[in-house]
């Protein structure tokens, strides 16, 4: 049963850093697209993030250059850094995961909520 | 970025009833294109992929068409469980973008 637990979200000051981390079960990371999505409170979903099987990385405007998606292959974990952190950063993070039948995002975790506020 | 026009952002509806949601992309965008389901503090689910493509286990009620900058959700009679907010995602290149939502509610 694939499966994806996300772990390091909590209250951070504007300007700080946050790892996120998400272990997964029932496949190997390094397998499948890697992604992570955000959702700020109350409002819709925002594509953040992209690691390819074979390594590519890709980041919305928003976060390019603060963010970096990156996985450990002998942890089975997928990672997002989260540097200059701001206000608007304040989301749930979902850790989310492809198929072999689709590059869409079908299986998800349960998400992690990170606050950015002083 | 490929903008993704979602419509109606909300709309009220009868179990039984026939729910079409649609999702306009500001330049083609072949058929890269998913429809999730979104129920409060969960995870999306995904329903449809590659446009019209049934994800497996999800019931046949839903169905999904459209290729190029116009694609449609359709929901062919409203169940309970279906009330929920509903997203499209363009996976033709990144950085990907979803649609604003469309949240079904109870007439």
């Amino acid at each position: 049963e694939v499966q994806l637990v996300e772990s390091g979200g909590g209250l951070v000051q504007p300007g700080g850093s946050l790892r996120l981390s998400c272990a997964a079960s029932g496949f190997t990371v390094s397998s499948n697209y890697m992604s992570w999505v955000r959702q700020a409170p109350g409002k819709g979903l925002e594509w953040v993030s992209v690691i390819y099987s074979g390594g590519s990385t890709y980041y919305a405007d928003s976060v390019k250059g603060r963010f970096t998606i990156s996985r450990d292959n002998s942890k089975n974990t997928l990672y997002l850094q989260m540097n200059s952190l701001r206000a608007e950063d304040t989301a749930v993070y979902y850790c989310a995961s492809a198929d072999a039948v689709t590059t869409l995002n079908r299986y998800w975790g349960q998400g992690t909520l990170v606050t950015v506020s002083s | 970025a490929i903008q993704m026009t979602q419509s109606p952002s909300s709309l009220s509806a009868s179990v039984g009833d026939r729910v079409t949601i649609t999702c306009r992309a500001s330049q083609g965008i072949r058929n890269d294109l998913g429809w999730y389901q979104q129920k409060p503090g969960k995870a999306p689910k995904l329903l449809i992929y590659a446009a019209s493509s049934l994800q497996s286990g999800v019931p046949s009620r839903f169905s999904g068409s459209g290729s190029g900058t116009d694609f449609t959700l359709t929901i062919s009679s409203l169940q309970p469980e279906d009330f929920a907010t509903y997203y499209c995602l363009q996976d033709y290149n990144y950085p990907g973008t979803f649609g604003q939502g469309t949240k079904v509610e109870i007439k």
